[in-house]
């Protein structure tokens, strides 16, 4: 167990329309991660917070968009869905500093039908 | 940007056997970390070792280890007494060296089979 909590693990959805994908970080993490898995892509990093605030920003679409709390959890939110959005949603998390790991969670697994 | 390549798509090894798998990356930064990653069937992903650049000794993890050339970016990972368990897809990873840009840019894969 990475200590990092994803949820859902599945979520299956129409094209149009909104998910939120929620992660906790592991106990004491300032950085979240969200990476994207696809067959065709690969693994793609989508978006980096650091207590709170944007740090770095990748392959990230125009229609998803992600925060990090107060608390630190983070939520990546997908609108107008497509069918090539369907991918495994991966977050990952980190102490602060480069020189740290980081630790996924077991993904969130998104179906767009 | 960096890039990460894996050129071995699959990979097979007997049980117990040893097997390396390749990876080498394209970066102009002197200070960087390098990772392999397992992903079984269950999808999870898994830290299996890691290497700073600056520093000349290679990483070993149990029977986990690394032959990092740094001059020649490449990183392999040979994985000694080969074990069912290993079977999974292996991603190799880079990490550059700044602050606000700590994402890890990872290869295609590569599928290890472990055949009994």
């Amino acid at each position: 167990d990475s200590g990092v909590t994803q949820t859902p693990k599945h979520l299956i959805t129409a094209t149009g329309q909104r998910v939120t994908l929620r992660c906790s970080p592991r106990s004491g993490d300032l950085s979240v991660y969200w990476y994207q898995q696809s067959l065709d892509q690969g693994l793609q990093f989508l978006i980096h917070y650091y207590n709170g605030e944007e740090r770095a920003k990748g392959n990230i679409l125009e229609r998803f968009s992600a925060q990090q709390f107060p608390d630190l959890h983070s939520e990546l939110n997908l609108s107008s869905l497509e069918l090539g959005d369907s991918a495994l949603y991966f977050c990952a998390s980190s102490a602060s500093g480069v020189e740290e790991k980081l630790f996924f969670g077991s993904g969130t697994q998104l179906s767009v039908l | 940007a960096q890039t990460v390549t894996q050129s071995q798509p699959e990979m097979s090894v007997q049980e117990a056997e040893t097997v390396t798998l390749s990876c080498t990356y394209d970066t102009s930064e002197s200070d960087y970390y390098l990772f392999w990653y397992k992903q079984p069937p269950s999808r999870q992903m898994i830290l299996v070792i890691r290497q700073e650049a600056y520093k000349q000794q290679n990483a070993t993890e149990n029977r986990f280890s690394v032959n990092f050339q740094k001059a020649a970016k490449s990183f392999s990972l040979k994985i000694s007494d080969s074990q069912l368990g290993d079977a999974a897809m292996y991603f190799c990873a880079y990490r550059g060296p700044n602050f606000g840009n700590e994402k890890l840019t990872f290869g295609t894969g590569t599928r290890l089979t472990i055949i009994p």
